[in-house]
């Protein structure tokens, strides 16, 4: 399996701030997709990274809250726009890699905001 | 879009019984079930997989069981440990087309061992 790192691990944030989570795959995958789990709560796809063009964004989610990069095949970035006490959540990265492209999570972002 | 729900929510065993988690999805064109196990303050790791050319898939005390034709999956776990204890998440995606490999989540069972 791919080792995908993400930073920062954990943070806490001011309401109305920005931050911007980075996650990096030590090699080339496909599919990279950004997903959010909010406290005590099962997983939410926010939206597919695509190489090259803007990402795909699930119903709910919008560019202007969670732009999305990927400059290239091992990295990506998710920004949490204007920040309020509902995204404190767990943000978490993920690959399609290896056989049958089975899907991996990074170790996650845990953002807090007060 | 797909909708899977996760059964039960919450599930107690004892040391060395048998727990069994269960999940339904709604698009027939699912074809690949992970699931994931997530202990407290860490990332879900996958634990087991299956896609929908099998109907069971073993890897030592965990199991997998697929019913293509009724659009239900199942957990199963044998001889539990203590170190089982943790929230267990059923999910589904396509291999291909349109969405692939974006995965469904169901909603979760913690899953508690009493030693």
């Amino acid at each position: 399996s791919a080792v995908i790192s993400q930073k920062p691990s954990r943070d806490i944030c001011q309401r109305g701030t920005s931050l911007t989570i980075q996650c990096q795959v030590d090699s080339q995958v496909t599919m990279m997709f950004w997903y959010r789990q909010q406290p005590g709560q099962s997983l939410t796809l926010i939206a597919t990274a695509n190489q090259g063009s803007e990402a795909t964004y699930e119903s709910g989610f919008v560019i202007d809250k969670f732009p999305i990069s990927r400059p290239n095949l091992t990295f990506s970035t998710l920004t949490v726009s204007n920040m309020s006490p509902e995204d404190s959540s767990i943000y978490l990265c993920s690959v399609g890699t290896g056989v049958g492209n089975t899907i991996y999570f990074g170790e996650g972002s845990w953002l807090t905001v007060v | 879009g797909e909708n899977v729900e996760q059964h039960p929510s919450t599930l107690s065993v004892q040391e060395g019984d048998s727990a069994v988690i269960k999940c339904t999805y709604s698009d027939s064109a699912s074809n690949y079930f992970p699931w994931y196990k997530q202990e407290l303050g860490k990332r879900p790791q996958l634990i087991i997989d299956i896609r929908s050319n099998v109907g069971e898939k073993k890897d030592q005390r965990i199991a997998v069981t697929l019913n293509k034709t009724a659009k239900h999956f199942s957990l199963h776990i044998t001889e539990t440990q203590p170190e089982d204890s943790a929230v267990y998440f059923c999910a589904a995606s396509k291999e291909s087309g349109a969405g692939s490999y974006q995965l469904t989540f169901g909603k979760g069972t913690k899953l508690s061992v009493i030693p």
